[in-house]
């Protein structure tokens, strides 16, 4: 149980297009859905949070009109890189909390990896 | 300002030889304190919730527990098969966040 998806798994695209992620909860209801930005051999970096139904609530630092947030139902959320540059290149994982749960964690994703060239 | 510190940054251990890693959290509020393996090119993967001081959890090789300032992850025995990147995140009182450590880098050598 508690499975993440994420799609595509790796992305490689041209500087100045958009790029959309998608993370679905497969076998459960997700109130909550959280996006992270990973660099090599760092941790993860919260860039925002996201309520179904509801906007996205920003990191500080992150860019809002970069970094669109789609939470539209209780199972997918996406996230779309507007003109992506070569510096947006990096791992993005997302992450789920179930809305049912009686405990806090949350699960992650399998992480997409995105190149811009 | 609420901090969380993982020591060591990496750590190489012969199978079959235990030891520790370290999470220190300074924090207003407590909510809950996490546990992840990540291993190379994927997400985390979940392993423990400790909720109050002196809680323990367990599973297979791995123990954590819970202090007031810490929290430690104990590998007994470790195979090379638990090799990765071993993550403590912390939740504060009033948001489902995550603060993250800088995780420990584990290699478990045959």
């Amino acid at each position: 149980g508690a499975v993440v998806s994420q799609h595509p798994s790796w992305v490689i695209c041209k500087s100045g297009t958009s790029v959309k992620i998608e993370c679905r909860s497969l076998d459960f209801q997700a109130t909550t859905m959280f996006w992270y930005r990973q660099f090599p051999k760092q941790s993860l970096m919260l860039m925002a949070t996201s309520n179904e139904g509801s906007k996205a609530t920003y990191e500080q630092g992150v860019e809002k009109d970069k970094f669109l947030i789609n939470h539209a139902s209780l199972t997918l959320s996406t996230l779309t890189v507007t003109s992506a540059h070569p510096e947006d290149s990096s791992f993005y994982i997302c992450s789920a909390r179930p809305r049912t749960s009686t405990y806090n964690e949350q699960f992650f994703g399998p992480g997409t990896r995105l190149t811009v060239l | 300002e609420d901090q969380v510190t993982q020591s060591p940054e990496a750590l190489r251990l012969q199978e079959g030889e235990s030891s520790s890693l370290n999470c220190s959290y300074t924090v207003s509020g407590l909510r809950g304190l996490f546990w992840y393996r990540q291993d190379p090119g994927k997400g985390p993967e979940f392993l423990f919730t400790l909720y109050s001081a002196g809680e323990e959890k367990e599973k297979e090789r791995l123990k954590a527990t819970l202090t007031k300032k810490e929290s430690f992850l104990h590998i007994t025995a470790p195979k090379p098969e638990d090799s990765a990147t071993y993550l403590c995140a912390v939740q504060t009182s009033g948001t489902y966040k995550y603060i993250f450590g800088t995780g420990t880098r584990l290699k478990v050598l045959a």
